[in-house]
C-alpha cells in the first residue's frame, strides 16, 4: 500500500537527550513536511523540503533538525536545544499539485 | 507565522443535522484544502479547491473556494455520528510550500 509511515508512535525521552523522528514515504512525492501540534491548536511548520539534499525552515525550526539525503525519507531530530519538545509530531508528502498527506503522527514526551 | 481564522470553535449538533464552518485570511492563496483529524490520528484530506469560485463534494461534504481567494467553507449535509472530531481548513500560495492552518472547528454529534 502507498503510504507516509511514522515510527514509533509514541516516544518517550529524558530532557538533555537528541531524539531522531522517523518519516517514509512510498507516495514518489518530492516535498516532504514536518509540523508540530500541541493540544487544542493547530499544525506549525517547523521544516520542509522541496527535492532530495534541499530542506527550509519552517517557522518554529529552533531546536530541530532534518536531512534529506533520500527522496523517500525526512528524519527529524529534536535536539536539546529544544525548549518545549514535548508534543504531537506530524510529517506529510505532497505531489506537485500541492496538497498534503500526512502520516499517523508521533508522540513525544520528554521528562 | 500566519494564522488563518477559522470558525465557529466548536459545535455540538444532532445527528441529521446540517453543518457549516470558514475560513478567512487576509492574504489570497491558490489552494484551499479541508482536513478531518480525530484524536491521536494524522489529518486527513477531505477536499481540495484550486480555483477561485470552485465547488466540490466528496459524499455529504461541499468545500468551496471564495471567489475573492481569502477564504472558504465546508459544508456537511445530514450529519452522522463518525463525522465527529476536528475539521482544519489550509490554505496554500505556491505548491512545495507550506500550508497555513486554520485553529481547527471541533464537531461533536448527538445520537
Amino acid at each position: 500500500d502507498g503510504g507516509i509511515t511514522q515510527s514509533p508512535k509514541y516516544l518517550f525521552r529524558k530532557e538533555g537527550q537528541n531524539v531522531t523522528l522517523s518519516c517514509e514515504q512510498n507516495l514518489n512525492h518530492d516535498a516532504m513536511y514536518w509540523y508540530r501540534q500541541d493540544p487544542g491548536q493547530g499544525l506549525r511548520l517547523i521544516y520542509y523540503s522541496q527535492i532530495v539534499n534541499d530542506f527550509q525552515k519552517g517557522d518554529i525550526a529552533e531546536g530541530y533538525s532534518v536531512s534529506r539525503e533520500k527522496k523517500e525519507s525526512f528524519p527529524l531530530t529534536v535536539t536539546s536545544a529544544q525548549k518545549n519538545p514535548t508534543a504531537f509530531y506530524l510529517c506529510a508528502s505532497s505531489p506537485d499539485s500541492g496538497e498534503q498527506y500526512f502520516g499517523p503522527g508521533t508522540r513525544l514526551t520528554v521528562t | 507565522g500566519q494564522q488563518l481564522n477559522q470558525s465557529p470553535q466548536s459545535m455540538f449538533i444532532q445527528e441529521g443535522e446540517d453543518v457549516s464552518m470558514n475560513c478567512t485570511s487576509s492574504s489570497i492563496f491558490n489552494t484551499w484544502l479541508w482536513y478531518k483529524q480525530d484524536p491521536g490520528e494524522g489529518p486527513v484530506l477531505l477536499i481540495a479547491l484550486y480555483k477561485a469560485g470552485e465547488l466540490t463534494s466528496n459524499g455529504r461534504l461541499t468545500a468551496q473556494f471564495g471567489i475573492t481567494r481569502k477564504d472558504s467553507f465546508l459544508n456537511i449535509s445530514a450529519s452522522i455520528p463518525s463525522d465527529v472530531g476536528i475539521y482544519f481548513c489550509a490554505g496554500q500560495f505556491l505548491t512545495r510550500r507550506a500550508l497555513t492552518f486554520g485553529s481547527g472547528t471541533r464537531l461533536q454529534v448527538q445520537p
